[in-house]
């Protein structure tokens, strides 16, 4: 089966800062990738996602990469706020979705 | 839009005791929900797969009998903990997928599971 690895699993960064999250994948048949923010006590919420016929999407702040040939991908935040402070969690899916481990990020004000 | 809901979201229940946590979609229609369990400090864990109308499958290691899942409808799927035990106690969240070759998966607010 599939096989995430997400690294680093803390973070800690000064506000205005940029976080680099990064994540490797087994299956080469994996064809959708997201990643979802998580606050203490809350369920998951899909902050950006990528799909593999893409190497790079942006949405404001938030930028995604995908290498397909090496299995990876990345997740980055620029202009770091504390609000951004939770667990990030990657994903890779084909026909069922298989998490990371999470990287709890701590921007500092 | 693609808003799932949860009930309840904190439940406290006695060794022994069954427990019925609700999962709906509350703008799309869902053709596929999924459960996790999470517990803390951990990542999410799938526990089924279910789309409306037909059973519901399990991952490896996860008992069909303990955790009965109905998706009875387009918007609705129950998970039912049944004989609960304190080993139990975790963080429950379901998950809905619009159609079929859609990617997107949204989450629910969670289900604290207390077993004492």
């Amino acid at each position: 089966g599939e096989n995430v690895e997400q690294h680093p699993s803390t973070l800690s960064v000064q506000e205005g800062d940029s976080a680099v999250i990064k994540c490797t994948y087994s299956d080469s048949a994996s064809n959708y990738f997201p990643w979802y923010k998580q606050e203490l006590g809350k369920g998951p919420q899909l902050i950006i996602d990528i799909r593999s016929n893409v190497g790079e999407k942006k949405d404001q702040r938030i930028a995604v990469t995908l290498n397909k040939t090496a299995k990876h991908f990345s997740l980055h935040i620029t202009e770091t706020q504390p609000e951004d402070s939770a667990v990030y969690f990657c994903a890779a899916s084909l026909s069922k979705t298989t998490f990371g481990d999470g990287t709890t990020l701590t921007v500092k004000p | 839009g693609a808003v799932v809901s949860q009930h309840p979201s904190r439940v406290i229940c006695k060794s022994g005791t069954s427990v019925k946590i609700e999962c709906r979609s509350l703008d799309f229609q869902a053709t596929t929900m999924f459960w996790y369990r999470q517990f803390p400090k951990q990542s999410l864990m799938l526990m089924a797969t279910s789309n409306e109308g037909s059973k519901a499958t399990y991952e490896q290691g996860v008992e069909k009998d303990k955790f009965l899942i109905n998706h009875a409808s387009l918007t609705l799927s129950t998970l039912t903990v049944t004989s609960a035990h304190p080993e139990d106690s975790s963080f429950y969240i379901c998950s809905a997928q619009e159609g079929q070759g859609t990617y997107e998966q949204y989450f629910g607010p969670g289900t604290r599971l207390t077993v004492t």
